[in-house]
Order: structure tokens, then sequence, then C-alpha cells
């Protein structure tokens, strides 16, 4: 079983387009994010969920809106999709927001392909 | 503050050899320091982590060296193996607020044969 599950693996869209992303984890954790990796593969968080409750909202436009229905599922649904916003995208999971030595659970990435 | 700084942006090793990955930061309100490792078209995954009330600690070949005066951490691929050629990231998280990650931007290694 995988931990954490993310789909679709690969999405191509035309500008302007509205898309999501689905993300399921079934470890049990409360905390649940989305990273994105632009192509120079740096790695940047976007948002955090703990337990359904937003706790990190990063400088995201606001074409980006993550929405957590419960705690093993977090998505992110994105407007008017732009070029610079083609990436890869990370859910990942950890136990706690706040554990000391929390071990985040990645999936394996959405690649997002704006044309 | 906010930022790692992580070099080389990429290395090569021969096989057997030891690949040294070096991370600085400057927010002293770090407290935690893993790093991760991520192959292609896989997500990053936990290799290996330390806290600042130790120098060093070691899994398998693989050691984080951590200097806490210098605000410095490494990480060592000791016998460097052809399926450790993958991309690095440190990371470091602080102790308070959001206990957000902030990642390094990454170096690939690639391992010959």
């Amino acid at each position: 079983d995988t931990a954490v599950s993310q789909t679709p693996k690969y999405l191509v869209t035309q500008m302007g387009n509205d898309k999501s992303i689905k993300c399921e984890q079934n470890l049990g954790h409360d905390t649940m994010y989305w990273y994105k990796q632009d192509s120079k593969k740096f790695l940047k968080i976007m948002f955090s969920y703990n337990n359904k409750e937003l706790i990190i909202n990063e400088t995201v436009p606001n074409r980006f809106s993550p929405k957590s229905p419960d705690k093993a599922h977090l998505n992110l649904h994105i407007n008017s999709l732009e070029l610079g916003d083609s990436a890869v995208y990370f859910c990942a999971s950890s136990p706690a927001s706040r554990a000391v030595n929390e071990k985040l659970f990645f999936g394996s990435g959405t690649q997002l392909s704006v044309l | 503050q906010q930022q790692v700084k992580q070099s080389p942006q990429s290395l090569i090793v021969q096989k057997g050899g030891i690949s040294i990955i070096n991370c600085a930061y400057e927010n002293t309100a770090f407290d935690y320091f893993p790093w991760y490792q991520q192959f292609p078209g896989k997500g990053p995954a936990l290799l290996i982590a330390i806290r600042p009330d130790v120098s060093e600690k070691k899994e398998g070949r693989f050691t984080i060296s951590f200097n806490k005066s210098a605000k410095q951490f490494s990480l060592h691929i000791m016998d460097s193996q052809p399926g450790d050629s993958a991309t690095y990231f440190c990371a470091a998280r602080r102790r308070s607020g959001t206990y957000k990650y902030i990642f390094g931007t990454g170096t690939r290694l690639k391992v010959l044969a």
C-alpha cells in the first residue's frame, strides 16, 4: 500500500484552465503539506494543514486553493493556470506539525505542464 | 535568515569514493537538520537527521557532521555506490512558530561505476 498517494502523476493542460491534484495518506498522520519543486529542483512549501486546519500559507497566488475534507486528504485546486505554474507538486504528510523529530513522507509527485 | 545554502550543486564521484555535501544556515532558531534523498520520478525520502546537541551521527555509510558554532552541517557518503546516484537535499526546521522546513537547493550526485 502506498503511504502518500497523489493523482494524477502527469497533468498537461492549456493556460487559463482550472485543474486539481488529489492527495491521500493512509499513515494516520495529522499534518499534510503541498510542496512545489521547480525545474531547478528547488523545493518550497506552499501549504500545510494540521487536522484539517490551515497552519502554513506561504506567499502563493490566490489562484492556488488547498482543501482538506478530512485529515487523510489534502487536495490542491489551481485556477487560471499560467506557464509559470509548470513544476512538480509534491504532497507530504507527517505525524504532527510540532513533533521534535517529525519525518516528512512524500508522495511521488504530480508533474504539471502548462502549455 | 531563512535560507539554507547547499553546495556543491552537482557532484561526480567514483565508485568506492567519499561524497561530501555541505550546508550552511544563519537562523539559530533551527533545531532539527534532516537530509533527504530523491531519485528521479520519486518524492524525497528521509535519509538521516541530526539535532544540534550532537556533533556527528552515523547510519551505515551515511554520516552527518554538525558544527554548531560555524552553523554548518555536512553529509558524508562513504564507499559511494552507483545506487547512491540521486539528488540530496539538506533541510532545517525551526523550533517555534509554524515549524516549517527550509530546504537547501539540492545536490545532484552521480557515482560512476
